[in-house]
């Protein structure tokens, strides 16, 4: 159980286009979700927090125009990198939030390689 | 702003050895303590989680450690195998005043166990 799944794995794009990844959690409901950014030998940094059916929270210095988060569903959440450029370049890396009654855990999916050229 | 540091950051070692990866916080007001491994080019897998009322959880050959007063943890691997070789995360939680949790990663102990 808590799996979590995300689409694409990898993504290649020009310059300039928007890319979308998706995050669900297949079985299990999440009201909560995490987006995480990692650069290549560098540990995963929270970009925003996703919550069902309200505006996503955003870490300090994310712009909140340029990654558009949404979250329609209580197992999907979506990730936008509008005009992607070079630099946007990283692995993309969603979490899904499963509360039970003995503990609060994040599942992580199995992230997006994006690569702007 | 809680920061966690791993310590070391690179591992070599031969294979059957037993090892321990160190992980360290700044702010002891946490939620739980988590270890990760992280293949190259994939994501994160859970290894093992501990609340802080907790000192220790086991999973076969693993076993992690909690001290929240001295912010620290260890991640004690017996018998390394070959297929141990990774990268390490341990990460931090807390709760935020919206009343979810977040987690702060380290950077990770890269490991490699040579047969």
């Amino acid at each position: 159980g808590a799996v979590v799944s995300q689409h694409p794995s990898r993504v290649i794009c020009k310059s300039g286009t928007s890319v979308k990844i998706e995050c669900r959690s297949l079985d299990f409901q999440a009201t909560t979700m995490f987006w995480y950014r990692q650069f290549p030998k560098k540990s995963l940094m929270l970009m925003a927090t996703s919550n069902e059916g309200s505006k996503a929270t955003y870490e300090q210095g994310v712009e909140k125009d340029k990654f558009l988060i949404n979250h329609a569903s209580l197992t999907l959440s979506t990730l936008t990198v509008t005009s992607a450029h070079p630099e946007d370049s990283s692995f993309y890396i969603c979490s899904a939030s499963l509360w039970t009654p003995q503990r609060h855990e994040q599942f992580f999916g199995p992230g997006t390689r994006l690569t702007v050229l | 702003k809680q920061e966690v540091t791993q310590i070391p950051a690179a591992l070599s070692v031969p294979e059957g050895e037993n090892l321990v990866l160190n992980c360290s916080f700044t702010d002891s007001a946490i939620y739980n303590l988590q270890w990760f491994r992280q293949d190259p080019g994939k994501g994160l897998t859970s290894l093992l989680l501990i609340q802080s009322s907790q000192r220790e959880q086991t999973s076969g050959r693993l076993n992690a450690s909690l001290d929240k007063s001295s912010g620290r943890s260890t991640l004690y691997i017996a018998a390394s195998q070959p297929g141990d070789s990774a990268t390490y995360l341990c990460a931090v939680s807390r709760f935020t005043n919206s009343g979810y949790s977040t987690l702060t990663f380290g950077k990770g102990t890269m490991l490699l166990v040579s047969p």
